[in-house]
């Protein structure tokens, strides 16, 4: 079973605009974390956001903040008056926290949405 | 500067000619992985790495090697390189903190590998 679901390959906002990009999990773990990551043309990873399974507060990192609903397994990126420098791949990546393991440390990544941003 | 680094960053080479990507990281890192992207599936991990001389497994291992001699080198091997490996390689630290979820991974830029 997928267990990061991101349902929209390819999304357009216009600049100034604010965006949601959607983002679903599936865990059985108490403790786990929910990151974000842009991947510009260019192809590095870059990490946006992070929010952890028993934070009560929404993350945010200026323009990025992270709509965590943990009941309905939901972590969304939303990214606040876009720029054209934010279109890229944004992947959500979860990562669980079995203590025994060293599968532990791995990310489990979505398939990604290509965001452009026009003008 | 804390940073992960790939080499090499692009690579042609044909069916079954040996290669090896290399990871360095300077910032001290137990847990050092590799992972692949392919469209449409994301990124998949090959191998992983706890510490020095501890690694196993990923999701996608099948034609691939790692070796972990030292704390801040990893590795990927390909013995025999066919061209369902064409893809875009990351390698990726972070600190082991006993399953902690919270510390995100610092990935290298990338290498590009085509397999002609």
């Amino acid at each position: 079973a997928q267990k990061i679901t991101q349902t929209q390959p390819g999304m357009f906002v216009q600049e100034k605009e604010a965006v949601t990009l959607d983002c679903t999990y599936d865990t059985s773990d108490q403790s786990y974390g929910l990151f974000w990551y842009k991947q510009p043309s260019s192809g590095e990873m870059i990490f946006l956001i992070y929010q952890g399974s028993y934070d009560e507060q929404n993350a945010t990192e200026g323009r990025y903040s992270l709509n965590f609903q943990k009941a309905r397994k939901s972590a969304n990126l939303v990214i606040s008056a876009s720029q054209l420098g934010d279109s890229a791949m944004y992947f959500c990546a979860m990562r669980e926290g079995h203590i025994l393991t060293g599968g532990g440390n791995k990310l489990t990544f979505g398939t990604g949405t290509q965001l452009k941003v026009e003008l | 500067e804390a940073q992960v680094t790939q080499n090499p960053r692009y690579l042609i080479t044909v069916t079954g000619k040996k290669l090896t990507v290399t990871c360095s990281q300077n910032m001290n890192h137990e847990y050092m992985s590799w992972y692949r992207q392919d469209p449409g599936l994301g990124l998949r991990q090959i191998y992983y790495s706890m510490n020095v001389e501890v690694t196993d497994k990923g999701d996608v291992p099948e034609g691939y090697k790692v070796s972990r001699k030292e704390k801040r080198n990893f590795p990927l091997i390909l013995e025999s390189p066919s061209p369902n490996q064409t893809s875009l390689y990351f390698c990726a630290s972070s600190p082991h903190r006993g399953g902690s979820p919270d510390q995100p991974q610092h990935f290298g830029d990338g290498t590009r590998l085509s397999i002609l």
